[in-house]
């Protein structure tokens, strides 16, 4: 299995600034994705980041607002701008993994709290 | 992908087996059954997918119905560690992105 981490693990940010979330493989992947999980809500994926290229966002988020860098096969980071309450959620990466890459690993997480 | 529908809710005695059912009636002959957990305050767990067989592996089996509509997941032998959301997700499998719906939250119980 894929071994996946996160930094920060959780924050505490104030509205208005940013906070750039760490995603670190083990492993060289070329396509990682970005979830979001409000309080008692379900995942919904954010963007996929391909190295090399520029991430696809799904609908209802934007670059302006939700950056991605993907340097290499085994990093990728997002940005979370111009924070607001409503962004207070837990945001995950994951990678396809498997022989066909029909599964998927994810990280633990980062817990973000704005006030 | 198609929409799945899983009971918001299910109870589990420790020790026995744990069905979860899964409805997915509009699934298309190129989208495979896919099942995942989230213990609380982690990331989400692959546990099994299948296409149209049934699937068993070391954490749980996947029964899928001959006319491909809906399926069931079994823990055999479920444990309070199983206590968690268990999402049904359908999809064309390869590296495609995973839509999930609000899931069966599974209370595993002495």
């Amino acid at each position: 299995s894929a071994v996946i981490s996160q930094k920060p693990s959780r924050d505490i940010c104030q509205r208005g600034t940013s906070l750039t979330i760490q995603c670190q493989v083990d492993s060289q992947v070329t396509m990682m994705f970005w979830y979001r999980q409000q309080p008692g809500q379900s995942l919904t994926l954010i963007a996929t980041a391909n190295q090399g290229s520029e991430a696809t966002y799904e609908s209802g988020f934007v670059i302006d607002k939700f950056p991605i860098s993907r340097p290499n096969l085994t990093f990728s980071t997002l940005t979370v701008s111009n924070m607001s309450p409503e962004d207070s959620s837990i945001y995950l990466c994951s990678v396809p993994w498997g022989s066909r890459k029909d599964e998927q690993y994810f990280g633990p997480g980062t817990r973000l709290t704005v006030t | 992908d198609a929409k799945t529908t899983q009971p918001p809710s299910m109870d589990c005695a420790e020790g026995r087996a744990a069905n979860l059912p899964c409805n997915h009636s509009t699934i298309s002959g190129n989208e495979y059954v896919y099942w995942y957990r989230q213990i609380h305050s982690q990331g989400p767990q692959y546990i099994i997918h299948g296409l149209k067989n049934n699937e068993t592996n070391e954490m749980a089996s996947l029964i899928i119905t001959e006319d491909r509509k809906s399926s069931t997941l079994i823990l055999p032998h479920a444990t309070l560690r199983d206590t968690a959301v268990y999402y049904c997700i359908v999809n064309t499998g390869t590296a495609s992105k995973l839509t999930f719906g609000t899931g069966t939250r599974l209370q595993v119980t002495l």
